[in-house]
């Protein structure tokens, strides 16, 4: 199975930029590049996913590694409520290979 | 849409007991999936299903049984309720895109006592 490896915990000043970075240096060709974040006692919550190239959208940008065994999840400016855990998982391709495998992910801190 | 709705939010269940944790969603997704977190731990995957009449076991599967009699509903069931089984159950969907993502319920906080 394909794995990621994150930082078990980050800080971050509010309305400053924050940038998690995933390592998964066994990743395969056909392997979606995921995030989610966990707020405390809610359900997780999907972020945003990329394949190759550099992915943007409303909640944060997805920075992709030429070579694919890394990427960084990009909170353009960081709130209180992106105080959550943060995790990359990869999804491989068909059959119980495209279920998601949730690691520990980053417990992402914001200070006022 | 509500998305992915689960019932009940919290239940406490004595050792020995049983109980069905409902899901339903309402996105016309085929893949649905059960996943359990315990304090302080990510997500472990118990079951899933790829469409209405197919299910399989994910990496926690024991004590648990799971049916998927339409698109819509994917309840688990759990038999003799034991204290390892005290969790916060997920439900969640996807399409069949893998390029898509889950969308997650609320869950179900079970303590069994």
């Amino acid at each position: 199975d394909a794995k990621t490896t994150q930082p078990n915990s980050m800080e971050s000043n509010e309305e400053e930029p924050v940038h998690l970075p995933c390592n998964h240096s066994t990743i395969s060709g056909t392997d979606y590049i995921h995030w989610y974040r966990q707020l405390p006692s809610q359900g997780p919550e999907y972020v945003i996913h990329g394949l190759t190239s550099n992915v943007n959208n409303r909640m944060a940008s997805l920075a992709i590694a030429e070579d694919r065994k890394s990427s960084t999840l990009i909170l353009h400016r960081a709130t209180l409520r992106d105080a959550a855990v943060y995790y990359c998982i990869l999804r491989s391709y068909g059959g119980s290979q495209g279920n998601l495998i949730f690691g520990k992910g980053t417990k992402l801190s914001v200070k006022p | 849409n509500a998305g992915v709705t689960q019932t009940p939010k919290f239940r406490i269940l004595k050792i020995g007991q049983s109980m069905t944790l409902q899901c339903t969603q309402d996105m016309n997704h085929n893949y649905m999936y059960w996943y359990r977190q315990d304090p302080g731990m990510g997500l472990k995957l118990i079951y899933y299903s790829v469409g209405a009449g197919i299910t399989d076991k994910g990496e926690v599967p024991n004590g648990y049984n799971v049916s998927r009699s339409t698109t819509e509903d994917f309840p688990l069931r759990l038999e003799l309720a034991a204290p390892s089984q005290t969790s916060v159950y997920f439900c969640a969907s996807s399409s069949v895109d893998r390029g898509s993502g889950y969308t997650f319920g609320s869950g179900t906080r079970l303590t069994v006592v």
